[in-house]
């Protein structure tokens, strides 16, 4: 069973440039959360994709966005970068059955370490 | 609002010892309760989950907690510490219907004294 990987590492930006960071789910899993962790902070919710379909989203500018593929991997696109958006990015996959039951247990990767000079 | 509040930032206990995080949460509806455990470079793991049921919950590496709706709390426990266990500890609050929707506390550091 292969479990969620994140690409890349590490990235550096400058202010006012656009990201892309990406995410494998896990095998057989449907769900991507985004979860935003500041450095001392716990992690904030961004959005989740269930089934190619943004699921909710947290409290998060347009200009944070995503996408959701067939094989339910995802990305996760930052345009205009600030230096507040200096983080770690954590994706998070879970197998769900739908959008209104119980929270899913999610999986986490080992996130993508953004720094925006 | 929701919240999580975990009142410790950091604590330290000698390996062997004992271990409580406390973890207070201030939620509207049916709270489903998680703890997750992150060591340094590495992503986030489940350790426990609360649902419903029995309030005392048993997770993986020998911990487990306690749910107690009148405190509002949802305290991480371990009888006997291993020096593996350092690490930050995350507890975080779900509601039905927001299956990706976690709210987490700021996280506890625990350090571990030989």
């Amino acid at each position: 069973e292969t479990g969620v990987t994140q690409s890349p590492t590490h990235l550096i930006k400058t202010r006012g440039q656009q990201v892309t960071l990406r995410c494998s789910s896990q095998s057989g899993h449907n769900t991507v959360s985004w979860y935003q962790q500041a450095l001392g902070q716990g992690p904030q919710f961004i959005f989740q994709y269930y089934r190619e379909e943004e699921n909710g989203r947290g409290n998060f500018p347009p200009r944070f966005s995503g996408l959701q593929f067939p094989n339910y991997s995802s990305e996760l696109n930052v345009n205009a970068l600030e230096l507040d958006d200096s983080a770690l990015y954590l994706c998070a996959s879970s197998l769900a059955s739908g959008t209104g039951g119980l929270p899913y247990e999610q999986y986490f990767g080992p996130g993508t370490r953004l720094t925006v000079t | 609002a929701q919240s999580v509040t975990q009142p410790d930032i950091h604590i330290t206990v000698s390996e062997g010892a004992s271990l409580e995080l406390r973890c207070n949460y201030s939620y509207g509806a049916t709270p489903y309760l998680f703890w997750y455990v992150q060591s340094p470079g590495q992503g986030l793991q489940l350790l426990l989950k609360y649902f419903s049921g029995d309030t005392l919950v048993q997770g993986i590496k020998g911990f487990e907690a306690e749910f107690k709706r009148s405190q509002s709390s949802f305290n991480l426990r371990k009888p006997s510490v291993h020096w593996s266990d350092a690490a930050e500890y995350f507890c975080a609050v779900g509601a039905r219907g927001s299956q990706g929707n976690l709210i987490f506390g700021k996280g506890t550091k625990l350090s571990v004294k030989p």
